[in-house]
């Protein structure tokens, strides 16, 4: 079946710095790829959604120039979360649009993000 | 009202009991529907895309009901492994837009 990958798979920083999140489809191209974050016993909540070759978009309340998304190639989104504070310390994980025969998303196995 | 809905549990059951979900949905555009599996602090994990013509897999079955936009999902002769949360995804057109329940917490009791 379809992989994603992700890298790193758990991160500590410091307050103020950033934190570059890699995620990757590892036997299939992906136009489409899709960024999560998820906060202790709560759902998954859409981030944004990454075009291979073009702007990311964004849902609202998350804000792009914090979380900067890019998708250079059909296999590789990262996202980049710019001057991270404790409160951006979260699971994040990645999906990507595998377009088989169905819409099925394929998740990578997450990110979990602390920032001290 | 949120999207899609979901009773968010816990639903604690025996072992062996059948245990059944359901999902609504708000918009009638929604063309795709899904059920995943979520354990503690893993990534969502596909259990079965949910057709009109109701689908099953072993123990497992999906129904979609689109006139009343909900889909239902059931578990036979429930497992200790079954223990997770189920969560509820809704996708539109070009699954442009996906949408996720906020998922149902399952606890399976020996």
């Amino acid at each position: 079946g379809a992989v994603v990958s992700q890298h790193p798979s758990w991160v500590i920083c410091k307050s103020g710095t950033s934190v570059k999140i890699e995620c990757r489809s590892l036997d299939f191209q992906a136009t489409t790829m899709f960024w999560y974050r998820q906060f202790p016993k709560q759902s998954l909540m859409l981030m944004a959604t990454s075009n291979e070759g073009s702007k990311a978009t964004y849902e609202q309340g998350v804000e792009k120039d914090k979380f900067l998304i890019n998708h250079a190639s059909l296999t590789l989104s990262t996202l980049t979360v710019t001057s991270a504070h404790p409160e951006d310390s979260s699971f994040y994980i990645c999906s990507a649009d595998y377009r088989g025969f169905t819409d099925e998303q394929y998740f990578g196995p997450g990110t979990r993000l602390t920032v001290t | 009202r949120k999207e899609v809905e979901q009773d968010p549990g816990p639903f604690n059951v025996p072992e062996g009991a059948t245990v059944a979900f359901n999902c609504t949905y708000s918009n009638s555009a929604s063309q795709s529907f899904f059920w995943y599996r979520q354990d503690c602090r893993k990534e969502p994990k596909l259990l079965m895309s949910v057709y009109s013509s109701g689908n099953e897999d072993g123990r497992f079955t999906a129904q979609l009901n689109r006139a009343s936009q909900y889909i239902s999902l059931l578990i036979r002769d429930s497992k200790l492994s079954d223990s997770a949360t189920y969560l509820c995804v809704v996708t539109h057109s070009s699954a442009s837009k996906i949408i996720f329940g906020s998922g149902t917490r399952l606890s399976i009791r020996p």
